[in-house]
């Protein structure tokens, strides 16, 4: 399953599937992006990050893509499981001096079905 | 290790109370922010610390105020609440300047 655009704020798939999680960034100077999860009534958590002198890196059965040519990240995850189930949030750091200041997009509601 | 604690977990206020949201780290991180989060909007920055003695505003600033006496907390305080400042919140603390972020478990707020 694949989410397309900024504005589809759900993706549905089934258990051992592969899930792809779109995010557009605006800010072409941005040089650090992070993938969050939220679960329900949780904080945001870390997944995997990627800073710009990069294309892509890997972690346990999540990818993160960069392309800085059309300003766009993915977020790959492997035989999706139904603990997977959350919201994803991209987020982009457009100022390194500021510290903390990572803004972050509107989210996709992933859905596993088992 | 307890992360980044955040106190009340639910509160409900009237329009016109003033409160504080309280946040700590035992991480020594020096980075710290708060961020709110209505439906539709993902989370937007409300202030933001790198430092002891230092603050700064975010996207979402007014309304809000901030102080950062110690490294360990980052209070957020509403000075006089409004039905708008209706969010869950959420505070945060990195290590680094663009590094990532540790989240609290979020502070529900109504504003009546």
């Amino acid at each position: 399953g694949e989410s397309v655009g900024l504005h589809l704020p759900t993706l549905s798939v089934q258990e051992g599937d592969n899930s792809i999680i779109n995010c557009a960034y605006s800010n072409s100077a941005s040089d650090y992006f992070i993938w969050y999860k939220q679960e329900s009534g949780k904080g945001p958590q870390f997944i995997i990050d990627i800073r710009s002198n990069m294309d892509k890196r890997q972690g346990q059965r999540v990818t993160v893509l960069l392309n800085k040519t059309v300003k766009h990240l993915s977020l790959q995850i492997a035989a999706t499981q139904p603990g997977d189930s959350a919201v994803y949030f991209c987020a982009e750091n457009r100022d390194e001096t500021s510290g903390s200041r990572l803004t972050f997009g509107e989210g996709t509601q992933l859905t596993v079905n088992p | 290790n307890a992360g980044v604690t955040q106190t009340p977990k639910f509160q409900v206020l009237k329009t016109g109370q003033s409160m504080t949201l309280q946040c700590a780290q035992d991480m020594n991180h020096e980075y710290m922010s708060w961020y709110r989060q209505d439906p539709g909007m993902g989370l937007r920055l409300i202030h933001y610390s790198v430092g002891a003695g230092i603050t700064d505003q975010g996207e979402v600033p007014n309304g809000y105020n901030v102080s950062r006496s110690t490294t360990e907390d980052f209070p957020l305080r509403l000075l006089s609440a409004a039905p708008s400042q209706t969010s869950v919140y959420f505070c945060a603390s990195s290590l680094g300047r663009a590094g990532e972020l540790f989240f609290g478990e979020g502070s529900r707020l109504t504003v009546l």
